[in-house]
């Protein structure tokens, strides 16, 4: 399985960006990035994922490296429900089920 | 229905007891997932289907586990004879086709094994 490397744990102060790096240098070229949160005592949901371009919606950014070795989400004005653990995931463009790893912690501080 | 949707979503049961979780995925998402999530620990994939069929049993951790789903929409995970191990919140994902179109979560069943 293609593999994501995440920092443990990141702090933001509230309404500040924030950056969430994800290092994935054994990435195919047909693996989308993927990024889910989970709120505390909750299912994960979807944030946003991209293939080469980088993307916008609602939620968040994605900005994926020209190599596409590395991608960060970016959450424009950290709120306090911003507060969970994101997951970055590779995710090939068949069926093969999504491999959730240990996602990084975001406090964010008021 | 609007959202993926989990019962029962508390499950306390006595150690060697059956027990059965029940998944109703979002009308017209042919695949669904189940994953379990221990106490602090990450999501652990267990099965997938498409339509009727589970072509990825790989993460059942044992044979006390089993799933199905019928007609394509609301499916079963039986773990039979419970161990204590088994304690988690047990998560069901559904997503229209493949994980590209983006999976949406049920709230879980937490399953309790005193």
């Amino acid at each position: 399985d293609a593999k994501t490397t995440q920092p443990n744990s990141m702090e933001s102060n509230e309404e500040e960006p924030v950056h969430l790096p994800c290092n994935h240098s054994t990435i195919s070229g047909t693996d989308y990035i993927h990024w889910y949160r989970q709120l505390p005592s909750q299912g994960p949901e979807y944030v946003i994922h991209g293939l080469t371009s980088n993307v916008n919606n609602r939620m968040a950014s994605l900005a994926i490296a020209e190599d596409r070795k590395s991608s960060t989400l970016i959450l424009h004005r950290a709120t306090l429900r911003d507060a969970a653990v994101y997951y970055c995931i590779l995710g090939n463009s068949g069926n093969t089920p999504l491999v959730f790893g240990k996602g990084t912690r975001l406090s964010v501080i008021a | 229905g609007a959202g993926v949707s989990q019962s029962p979503s508390n499950k306390v049961t006595e150690k060697g007891k059956d027990v059965e979780l029940r998944c109703d995925p979002i009308s017209g998402h042919t695949a669904l997932y189940w994953y379990r999530q221990s106490l602090g620990q990450g999501l652990e994939f267990l099965i997938y289907f498409q339509g009727n069929s589970a072509p990825d049993k790989s993460g059942l951790p044992s044979d006390r586990f089993s799933a199905e789903r019928t007609g394509g929409s609301v499916s079963t995970l039986t773990i039979q004879r419970t161990q204590q191990e088994d304690s988690a919140v047990y998560l069901c994902a559904s997503s229209f086709r493949t994980p590209n179109y983006g999976y949406t979560f049920g709230s879980g069943t937490r399953l309790t094994v005193v």
